[in-house]
């Protein structure tokens, strides 16, 4: 079964300085990858998707995520970080002929 | 208007009742999901349907029953809830395109069961 996993469930960092989110995958044939937000009592927006082609895909908001195949990762990063990309933030894959299945989140803290 | 509705956004409730969330979309999207969120736990998939006919269980399902009374209506019950069901209930569309695929989320229904 495919899944995703978040190693950190905190990540904190500076205004201004660049932040990265880890999320590694694990799945049978081509991997569909992607990445939500969830601001505090809100549902969860959708920030960007891997389905094929450039490595690199940009998405809202200023993030992109880097999908790597032979590290099995699709992390998601910002060069420069705002106070009001503090969220929840969560990777998932889409299991094929199912839904998305998540990751457990990673909160991000954007320190002024 | 929100292209994915949830109602009640809000409830509590005793043990053992019997509890409907409902969810309706407006998005002309084929598929519906149903999420659960606990802290630390992320989301996990309950039920999801890919059209009115089609149902199917996910991760945690028992416990719980759906319903697809319509395209746009695909609903949540709790026949008899507990406490340990106490959490953040999402439900989502998408459309049916492997290309397309993004999934879109409701804002939430908190259920708190006592």
């Amino acid at each position: 079964a495919q899944s995703v996993a978040q190693p950190e469930d905190q990540v904190n960092v500076a205004e201004g300085n660049p932040l990265t989110v880890k999320c590694t995958y694990s799945v049978s044939g081509n991997p569909y990858l992607f990445w939500y937000v969830q601001y505090p009592n809100r549902g969860l927006q959708f920030l960007l998707k891997y389905i094929t082609g450039d490595n690199l895909v940009k998405g809202s908001y200023g993030f992109e995520a880097e999908f790597n195949k032979s590290q099995t990762s699709f992390h998601l990063k910002k060069p420069s970080a705002l106070v009001s990309d503090s969220a929840l933030y969560f990777c998932a894959v889409l299991q094929a002929g199912t839904a998305l299945i998540f990751g457990k989140g990673t909160t991000l803290s954007v320190s002024s | 208007d929100a292209d994915v509705t949830q109602t009640p956004r809000n409830r509590i409730t005793k043990t053992g009742k019997r509890i409907m969330l409902e969810c309706s979309q407006t998005k002309g999207h084929d598929r519906m999901y149903w999420y659960r969120q606990d802290p630390g736990l992320g989301l996990r998939l309950i039920y999801y349907s890919f059209d009115v006919k089609d149902i199917n269980k996910g991760e945690i399902s028992d416990g719980y029953s759906v319903s697809r009374q319509a395209q746009a209506k695909f609903s949540l019950s709790l026949e008899s809830a507990i406490p340990n069901q106490t959490a953040l209930y999402f439900c989502a569309t998408s459309d049916s395109s492997l290309t397309g695929n993004t999934i879109y989320f409701g804002e939430g229904s908190w259920l708190t069961v006592v």
